[in-house]
């Protein structure tokens, strides 16, 4: 199975605050990245697949780069409602695996 | 508008089975395929495995191979997703996403499993 790694694992950040977050896979996974948005008690919401594009609806500061082992999501100017758990999916090969997530919070 | 509605939480004792309903509306099921991703508390997603709603193929999870099976009615348009002999490991909020090009891009609320004698 591809493993996927996550930093950092938590980080304390500011409204307006550039944020990035780093997913690193066990093997090349070309783009079959996704990045999902999870807040208490709901459902995960997609914000980015195939590494860079961005879902339908999901506002712009939000970007994801990368391809083969090291991918990037980037939030370029923090809200309060972005507060939340970000995970990182591929979808390269079965099974398709989760990063442990990244919980970032107010500071 | 694309909604998945789950059933409700339920409670099982150690050994016993369960099914997870979800039913799909806004969009044409047999188009797209259904992953289902669990999370225990406190804890991370799990990808289960995925069907394809157009014929009924499946992907499951090894570490689930034998305990998990998924179906899908078209004429209701609702999936499921089976599991037996419970552990309480699998105590866990059960989600069902619709699949578009691999990735989940509509999902359901979740439905809540305890497996507890």
């Amino acid at each position: 199975d591809i493993q996927l790694t996550q930093s950092p694992s938590f980080l304390s950040a500011s409204v307006g605050d550039r944020v990035t977050i780093t997913c690193r896979a066990s093997q090349g996974i070309s783009s079959y990245l996704a990045w999902y948005q999870q807040k208490p008690g709901k459902a995960p919401k997609l914000l980015i697949y195939a590494a860079s594009t961005l879902q339908s609806g999901v506002p712009s500061r939000f970007s994801g780069s990368g391809s083969g082992t090291e991918f990037t999501l980037t939030i370029s100017s923090l809200q309060p409602e972005d507060f939340a758990t970000y995970y990182c999916q591929q979808l390269n090969s079965y099974p398709f695996t989760f990063g442990p997530g990244t919980k970032v919070d107010i500071k | 508008q694309v909604q998945l509605v789950q059933s409700g939480a339920e409670v099982k004792k150690p050994g016993a089975s369960v099914k997870v309903s979800c039913k799909a509306s806004g969009y044409t099921f047999t188009s797209y395929g259904i992953s289902w991703v669990r999370q225990a508390p406190g804890q991370g997603l799990e990808w289960m495995g995925w069907i394809s709603a157009y014929n009924g193929n499946t992907n499951y999870a090894q570490k689930l191979q034998g305990r998990v099976t998924m179906t899908t009615d078209t004429s209701t348009s609702t999936a499921y997703m089976e599991l037996r002999s419970l552990r309480s490991d699998d105590t866990a909020v059960y989600y069902c996403a619709r699949d578009h090009l691999d990735v989940g891009d509509y999902w359901g609320q979740g439905t809540l499993v305890t497996v507890s004698s």
